[in-house]
């Protein structure tokens, strides 16, 4: 079977760095994936890690280390709409596991 | 079409009835997944579609969920007699073959809010 573990609140104000951290345990690793959804919204994809280290796209960046089972979400310069839940998921491509999500709350 | 599109997008039903819902996925996605997501919690695997392979029905969580997707495009997912623990968002997903998926993401859909009664 497959388990993931995130924080189910961070809260944190604009212009500030926060970290999402997920751990998970699976039988077959493929790779760590996160997501982004807002309320009432579909979840938006944000990155993938299939080997560790740090993949960076824009503000947000994500890591992944295999030997930990561990990864994390780093949003850089946080605004206003980046409050949603973000979602970290593993499996397959047939299917993913989806960890219960953290509520990012910002604040100005 | 530009993304992918589900039908209808708030659905009440009476205990006991069926209900369909529909999947629209992005042209040319040979994949195409069902999910559901239940009030503040992740998404939970239902099944999974590529091409004109059999599906992956794993998840469905009882034998009173089923789906079809015909001509590799259009799903549904059909919930018979329905029951109150039913009640949850379920999301459709696709993408352009597992590979992709997986690698560059699902594209989701907005989902249909099922509320049975």
């Amino acid at each position: 079977g497959q388990s993931l573990e995130q924080p189910s609140e961070v809260t944190a104000v604009e212009g500030a760095i926060v970290q999402i951290n997920c751990t998970y345990q699976t039988s077959g690793f493929y790779g760590l994936s996160w997501y982004q959804q807002h309320d009432g919204g579909a979840p938006t994809f944000l990155s993938y890690n299939a080997l560790d280290g740090l993949e960076e796209t824009g503000r947000f960046s994500s890591f992944l280390s295999r030997s930990d089972s561990y990864g994390y979400l780093l949003l850089q310069e946080l605004q206003m709409k980046d409050s949603a839940s973000y979602f970290c998921a593993v499996g397959s491509a047939r299917q993913l596991t989806f960890g219960s999500g953290t509520q990012l709350t910002v604040l100005p | 079409g530009a993304g992918v599109s589900q039908s209808p997008s708030n659905k009440v039903t009476e205990k006991g009835k069926d209900v369909e819902l529909r999947c629209d996925p992005i042209s040319g996605h040979t994949a195409l997944y069902w999910y559901r997501q239940s009030l503040g919690q992740g998404l939970e695997f239902l099944i999974y579609f590529q091409g004109n392979s059999a599906p992956d029905k794993s998840g469905l969580p009882s034998d009173r969920f089923s789906a079809e997707r015909t001509g590799g495009s259009v799903s549904t997912l059909t919930i018979q007699r329905t029951q109150q623990e039913d009640s949850a968002v379920y999301l459709c997903a696709s993408s352009l073959d597992p590979g992709q998926g997986e690698v560059d993401g699902y594209t989701f859909g907005s989902g249909t809010r099922l509320t049975v009664v």
